[in-house]
């Protein structure tokens, strides 16, 4: 079965930093790009960047250029996103998501479960 | 980059048709046919209808059919049913190489 698997919920105090993870399985990882989408609660869907495992190849949304990182490790077949220093307003639910065919990154078709990030003081 | 505009609600009786429209730019919808289209139940993560426009992958119904004009896309819904009930969400390719989303579409069966 293919599908992706993300970390667990997270608690977190604003100033700290954090890391979210993605695991894919039941398919070749380095083959196809992964997608971050923020969900603010209560909001819409937000395309934060993608990232080609194959070759660690990077965009990043301009909205959230410099805010965030994304990263993947092709040998444990994860994909991360991570913060250095957390604000309350990224408190939102984070998912992940794999672009639905070889070489495309406009529309996904495997998600995760999502991780929800609560930053509060 | 701004969000595509979409109706905030739309609504209509079980068995009817109803359309969602998605409006964004030269450098984004009327630019490339790479519009997809997402439905997300409440607490769920989205699930893809409709991808380059107007093609359904495997297991998606028929009911759900895509379409485009000049800076505007369209789902269109056919034979409304209870479980249709969800928020829908286009997205777009950008002339700058990035992924746009649609503000939303809260669709609600009479």
């Amino acid at each position: 079965e293919v599908q992706l698997v993300q970390s667990g919920a997270e608690v977190k105090k604003p100033g700290e930093s954090l890391k979210i993870s993605c695991k894919g399985s039941g398919y070749s990882f380095t083959s196809y790009w992964i997608g971050w989408v923020r969900q603010m609660p209560g909001k819409g869907l937000e395309w934060m960047g993608i990232i080609y495992p194959g070759d660690s190849d990077t965009r990043y949304s301009p909205s959230f250029q410099g805010q965030v990182t994304i990263s993947a490790d092709k040998s444990i077949s994860t994909a991360y996103l991570q913060w250095s220093s957390l604000k309350a307003s990224d408190t939102a639910m984070y998912y992940c998501a794999r672009g639905y065919s070889y070489g495309r990154t406009d529309a996904f078709d495997i998600w995760g479960q999502g991780t929800m990030v609560t930053v509060s003081s | 980059q701004s969000a595509l505009t979409q109706p905030a609600s739309v609504s209509g009786s079980p068995g009817q048709s109803i359309t969602i429209s998605c409006t964004g730019t030269s450098s984004d919808v009327g630019g490339y046919n790479y519009v997809s289209w997402y439905q997300q139940h409440p607490g769920k993560a989205p699930k893809l209808m409709i991808y380059d426009v107007s093609n359904r992958p495997s297991g998606v119904s028929n009911r759900f059919s895509g379409s485009k004009s000049g800076n505007t896309a369209s789902l269109t819904i056919s034979g409304l049913q209870a479980e249709d009930e969800a928020d829908y969400y286009c997205s777009s390719y950008t002339s700058s190489s990035t992924l746009v989303f649609g503000t939303g579409t809260k669709v609600t069966v009479l």
